[in-house]
């Protein structure tokens, strides 16, 4: 089956560090990439998102680009924020009509003043 | 261009209850998705509705059951609740034909079972 391996939190920056947040994945076809963002206390907004090998998501200073030879789909930022505080989701979907989302566990990222 | 809303925000039930949860997808989209993001067991896909069929089901049980309306709103209903159904339910909805593979998420309704 489809599966999302992401590292484990918390992440712990002060503001102005770079974060790497890793993600790999196995897949039963090609699937399409994203990367999810949930605030305390909301739903998901979406990041990021690639479609096929190689392709950039960029969204708010965060990047990411989908590597078929290592199945990974790594999120950065050069210069997070205390407001990037959050807990970010990778996942996939395969499937022409889009079908059902597989996500990672979550990575809780804080950022220190 | 208004998000997916849901409704309602917060839902506490006894166990044995029914729960109807309640998703409207953003204007032009007809796939809706149910989700369940229970503590420590991460983002669990429930069902996906397109055109008013149930075309996929996660691996929950029959007692998680819902429908998609003509207006391409959805329901979630939870019958015989139990503890373990304390959750966040999310809804998310996806367009036809181009990006139909992106899904878009509501806030979210919290449902506390006691």
């Amino acid at each position: 089956g489809d599966s999302v391996t992401q590292m484990e939190g918390p992440v712990t920056l002060s503001e102005e560090a770079f974060l790497t947040i890793n993600c790999t994945y196995t897949a039963t076809g090609y699937p399409s990439l994203f990367w999810y963002v949930q605030y305390p206390g909301e739903g998901l907004q979406l990041l990021l998102k690639a479609t096929k090998a190689d392709d950039k998501g960029s969204n708010k200073g965060f990047e990411a680009t989908y590597r078929k030879e290592t199945t990974s789909f790594h999120l950065e930022k050069g210069s997070v924020q205390v407001s990037d505080s959050a807990v970010y989701f990778c996942a996939l979907t395969v499937g022409a009509a889009g079908n059902k989302l597989t996500f990672g566990g979550g990575t809780r990222v804080l950022v220190k003043p | 261009e208004a998000g997916v809303t849901q409704s309602p925000t917060h839902l506490i039930k006894t166990r044995g209850q029914q729960a109807t949860l309640r998703c409207s997808p953003i204007s032009g989209h007809t796939s809706v998705y149910w989700y369940q993001q229970a503590l420590g067991l991460g983002l669990q896909f429930l069902l996906w509705y397109d055109e008013g069929e149930e075309r996929n089901r996660g691996n929950f049980p029959p007692r998680f059951s819902g429908r998609q309306f003509p207006n391409y709103s959805s329901e979630l209903n939870v019958n015989a609740l139990e503890l373990e159904d304390s959750a966040l339910y999310l809804c998310a909805s996806s367009p036809l034909g181009q990006g139909r593979e992106t899904q878009y998420f509501g806030p979210g309704t919290r449902l506390l079972v006691l």
